[in-house]
């Protein structure tokens, strides 16, 4: 247990409405990750942060925002949910630099009707 | 456009069975080869991890082997369990970056 919790762990949504995802850390860690996950594709990274009002973007970007103002919380906001994005969302923290082990939250399963 | 490509999709082996999971890379630019292993409901967690300057790595039931010039990894379960059972992950770190580029996944049951 790396100290993450997600928040929700599960929600439904309709298509066209705006959600937003909730990763919070207990230890401080500067880098945080999330990523999605769908059958057939593993794990592929949405956004990445290495500090405090600092991201970048990942191999999937495209209809997600992030935001970090306080070192604990990483949101992940999906600004008009489409189908597309029915997923398990997991984010993750490195608790040394960008090159250390990333450790993973429980997940929050997402589905877009 | 996926880097990083594993094989078998599932796999299922009877008890003391050893499961081969193979992974290849497209790209010379890695560092760092994580294997991560997932139960139903749960976040991914590491389990085993490879630099490229090494050819094979051991911990516990676990070993990767690595072939450098195939641009391959492969994870290997000794003397599997049914509390084996679960999704397998290979990854690829790119150099000098904290992203994870991850294969497929392996679904592996093993049998009583």
């Amino acid at each position: 247990d790396a100290g993450i919790t997600q928040s929700p762990r599960h929600k439904v949504t309709e298509t066209g409405t705006p959600v937003t995802l909730r990763c919070h850390q207990t230890e401080n860690h500067r880098y945080m990750y999330w990523y999605r996950q769908d059958p057939g594709h593993g794990l592929r990274l949405i956004h990445y942060s290495y500090g405090v009002k600092d991201t970048d973007k990942g191999e999937v970007s495209d209809g997600y925002s992030v935001s970090r103002s306080k070192t604990e919380d990483f949101l992940l906001t999906l600004e008009s949910a489409t189908s597309s994005q029915t997923s398990v969302y997991f984010c993750a923290i490195s608790r040394g630099g960008p090159g250390d082990t990333q450790y993973f939250g429980p997940g929050t399963r997402l589905t877009v009707l | 456009q996926q880097q990083v490509k594993q094989s078998p999709q599932s796999l299922i082996v009877q008890k003391g069975g050893i499961p081969i999971i193979n992974c290849a890379y497209e790209n010379t630019a890695f560092d760092y080869f994580p294997w991560y292993q997932q139960f139903p409901g749960k976040g991914p967690a590491l389990l085993i991890a490879i630099r490229p300057d090494v050819s094979e790595k051991k911990e516990g039931r676990f070993t990767i082997s690595f072939n450098k010039s195939a641009k391959q990894f492969s994870l290997h379960i000794m003397d599997s369990q049914p509390g084996d059972s679960a999704t397998y992950f290979c990854a690829a770190r790119p150099s000098n970056t904290g992203k994870l580029i991850f294969g497929q996944g392996t679904t592996l049951q093993v049998k009583p």
